[in-house]
């Protein structure tokens, strides 16, 4: 199968700070990745899909100016949460899907926990 | 626009025993995929099984099955011979197009299982 790495896996931040996610895909080529918040106890809720080289199509009620994401390779998406409130406290995972014409699933990074004090 | 309802918050089941994980959807369009994904307490996702609206066969994959009407719109999972490791919230999702990996994921709420011995 195909293994999509995340980094950091959890982090505490000061409210006010940026924190940066970073999501690779390690063994393909990924021309589209997900971008997922996850409530404890709750579903998945897609946030915003990006293209290799192109910007980021974001959900209905994300803001974009606060959730920066870049997908500056085939390999390498981030998602950069700016000035960090309590409120961004979550589990934040990424997907990678290999083509465009593949019956393939998503591949799922393990996550990150993000902590806003 | 796609839904998917998974009307079982939680399930027991006890260890060696089949269990069944419902789901039914509701989309208008006639190419769709179904995904099932396991996600344990770690937090990642576990892609377990796909069901292509066009596929005849129920999907199988080891201990899990894919039982799909769809008349009646519904993509139920079912383990056989559960495990204690199969404790875990289970996802149903669906994505638009047999193909387009690029496509996004709409998912049900989840259903939590828990196997006992």
């Amino acid at each position: 199968g195909a293994v999509v790495s995340q980094h950091p896996s959890r982090v505490i931040c000061k409210s006010g700070t940026s924190v940066k996610i970073e999501c690779r895909s390690l063994d393909f080529q990924a021309t589209t990745m997900f971008w997922y918040r996850q409530f404890p106890k709750q579903s998945l809720m897609l946030m915003a899909t990006s293209n290799e080289g192109s910007k980021a199509t974001y959900e209905q009620g994300v803001e974009k100016d606060k959730f920066l994401i870049n997908h500056a390779s085939l390999t390498l998406s981030t998602l950069t949460v700016t000035s960090a409130h309590p409120e961004d406290s979550s589990f934040y995972i990424c997907s990678g899907a290999r083509q465009s014409l593949s019956t393939d699933t998503q591949y799922f990074g393990p996550g990150t926990r993000l902590t806003v004090l | 626009a796609q839904k998917i309802t998974q009307t079982q918050p939680g399930m027991f089941v006890q260890e060696k025993e089949a269990v069944t994980l419902d789901c039914t959807y509701d989309t208008s369009d006639q190419s769709y995929g179904l995904f099932w994904y396991k996600q344990p307490s770690s937090g990642e996702m576990i892609f377990l099984i796909y069901q292509g609206s066009y596929d005849e066969q129920n999907a199988t994959e080891g201990r899990y099955s894919l039982n799909f009407q769809k008349a009646r719109k519904s993509a139920n999972l079912v383990i056989s011979a559960s495990q204690l490791g199969d404790s875990a919230m289970y996802f149903c999702a669906m994505r638009e197009g047999i193909t387009g990996g690029g496509n996004k994921l709409t998912f049900g709420t989840g259903t939590q299982l828990k196997v006992e011995l």
